[in-house]
């Protein structure tokens, strides 16, 4: 079955800290994997993707994310973190194949404090 | 480019009632995504149009939930009669034709609240 697991669902960083997210899945094909965060009062927006190639994506706002395949993983980095950085954040799974309906995870609260 | 956009933001409503929430996609994106997030749980799809047909409807609940694309355009999601476990956030989400690295571009979302 398809799934995506984000084991944490809350996190409390400082500002300046670095941060880690992770997102685990478990997928038939080849997958297509999104972040996206939502802040409050927002709708999701997206942060990266990854298709194919370096699996070292960059995203907006100074995130990045790397796709470890052997390790089923797609965890989001940011080397310092902002207040603004606070929102919640979604790891989802695709089919490379084309338009298909994405799989999401629980999502992870970040709290960013001073 | 305007985005996504949905309608209303928020709706109160009372077991029975009916809701009808609605979806205008990005202009020209053919395909048109319903999904929903029940508190404190994953969002999940709810079905897929293409245009004005049903791709993939797998997600609907139940056939309380109806949902039309009118024309192609915009979108609208019926709850009738609605239950309280019906209450969560309807997001909507659009994308392009099939093309590799394609992303779904998604809208604030309806939050429905059923008492």
């Amino acid at each position: 079955a398809q799934s995506v697991t984000q084991p944490d669902i809350h996190i409390t960083v400082s500002e300046g800290a670095s941060l880690e997210l992770r997102c685990n899945y478990s997928y038939g094909a080849t997958p297509y994997l999104f972040w996206y965060v939502q802040s409050p009062g927002q709708g999701l927006q997206l942060l990266l993707k990854y298709f194919s190639g370096d699996t070292l994506v960059q995203g907006i706002k100074g995130f990045e994310a790397e796709f470890k395949r052997s390790q089923s993983s797609f965890n989001l980095r940011k080397p310092s973190v902002h207040w603004s950085d606070a929102a919640e954040y979604f790891c989802a799974v695709g089919a490379y194949s084309g338009n298909t309906p994405l799989v999401f995870g629980k999502g992870t609260r970040l709290s960013v404090i001073a | 480019e305007a985005g996504v956009t949905q309608f209303p933001s928020h709706s109160v409503i009372e077991k029975g009632q009916t809701v009808t929430l609605r979806c205008d996609p990005i202009s020209g994106h053919d395909n048109l995504y319903w999904y929903r997030r029940v508190m404190g749980k994953e969002i999940k799809f709810l079905l897929h149009f293409v245009k004005e047909s049903k791709q993939d409807e797998s997600g609907m609940p139940n056939n309380r939930f109806l949902a039309e694309r009118t024309g192609g355009t915009y979108s609208t999601l019926k709850v009738q009669p609605a239950e309280l476990e019906d209450s969560g956030v309807y997001f909507c989400a659009s994308s392009p034709e099939r093309q590799v690295g394609y992303e779904q571009y998604f809208g604030p979302g309806t939050r429905l609240t059923v008492t």
